[in-house]
C-alpha cells in the first residue's frame, strides 16, 4: 500500500517569492510521482511527473520537483511566484504495475499575496 | 486540446435517491477512472476501467456503485441508493495506454445529498 503526506495544508506566499511545498510518501513497492494542481472550480492538471532517469523534474509555469528516495521525499518548488498560482496543489504516487491507481495527499493550499 | 468533460458540474439528490453521473473521456483513450474528494478530505481512487471491465476498485466502491461504458463516448458512475456519505466532488478521468501516461481529469461534479 501507499501513502503520502504533504506537510503543510496553507502555504500563504509574497508574490515574487520563491515557494517549496513538501512532500513525503511511503510504499512497499516502486512508484511513479506526480504533482497536480487544481485552479479555483477546476480539475486537476498534471504540473510534472517522475518516471526514472535525473531525480529534479521540471515541469509547467516553472515549477520543478526533486525526487529524494533515501528521504522518500518529491518536493516542489519554484524560484518566484505569481498571483497566478494560486492553488491548490495535490502530491500523488501510484505503482508502477497495475491500474496506474493514484493516492493522493491532503493537498497544499498555496496562496499568493501581492 | 481535447479535454474530459463530466455533467452536471453539480448535482443535488434526496437520500436513497439513484443517481448517474456522466464523464466524456478524451476519444483515443483506453482507460478510464473515478475519484472522489469529500470537502476537506483527500482526493480518492473508486475505481478503474478498461477493455469494458472495471480492472479494479477501492472499498469505497461497494455494490452502491457501479459503472459503464455504454457506448463509445461516455463513462458513468452510478450510486443506486445515495446517503449522505456520499456528498463529494467526483472526477473522471482517463489516459492513453502505457503504464507512464497520465491521467487526465475533469473538472468534476459536485454531488450533494440532502
Amino acid at each position: 500500500a501507499q501513502s503520502v503526506t504533504q506537510l503543510d495544508s496553507q502555504v500563504p506566499v509574497f508574490e515574487e517569492a520563491p515557494v517549496e511545498l513538501r512532500c513525503n510518501y511511503s510504499s512497499s513497492v516502486s512508484v511513479y510521482l506526480f504533482w497536480y494542481v487544481q485552479y479555483p472550480n477546476q480539475g486537476l492538471q498534471l504540473l510534472l511527473k517522475y518516471l526514472s532517469g535525473s531525480t529534479l523534474v521540471k515541469g509547467i509555469n516553472g515549477f520543478e520537483a526533486e525526487f529524494n528516495k533515501s528521504q522518500t521525499s518529491f518536493h516542489l518548488r519554484k524560484p518566484s511566484v505569481h498571483i497566478s498560482d494560486t492553488a491548490e496543489y495535490f502530491c500523488a504516487v501510484s505503482p508502477r504495475q497495475g491500474a496506474q491507481k493514484l493516492v493522493f495527499g491532503q493537498g497544499t493550499r498555496l496562496t499568493i499575496n501581492p | 486540446e481535447p479535454e474530459v468533460t463530466q455533467t452536471p458540474s453539480h448535482q443535488v439528490t434526496q437520500m436513497g435517491q439513484e443517481v448517474i453521473l456522466r464523464c466524456v473521456p478524451i476519444s483515443n483513450h483506453l482507460y478510464f477512472y473515478w475519484y472522489r474528494q469529500i470537502l476537506g478530505q483527500k482526493v480518492e481512487f473508486l475505481v478503474s476501467f478498461y477493455n469494458n471491465e472495471i480492472s479494479e476498485k477501492s472499498e469505497i466502491f461497494d455494490d452502491q456503485f457501479s459503472v459503464e461504458r455504454p457506448d463509445g463516448s461516455n463513462f458513468t458512475l452510478k450510486i443506486r441508493s445515495t446517503k449522505l456519505e456520499d456528498s463529494a466532488m467526483y472526477f473522471c478521468a482517463s489516459r492513453v495506454a502505457g503504464y507512464n501516461s497520465p491521467l487526465h481529469f475533469g473538472n468534476g461534479t459536485r454531488l450533494t445529498v440532502t
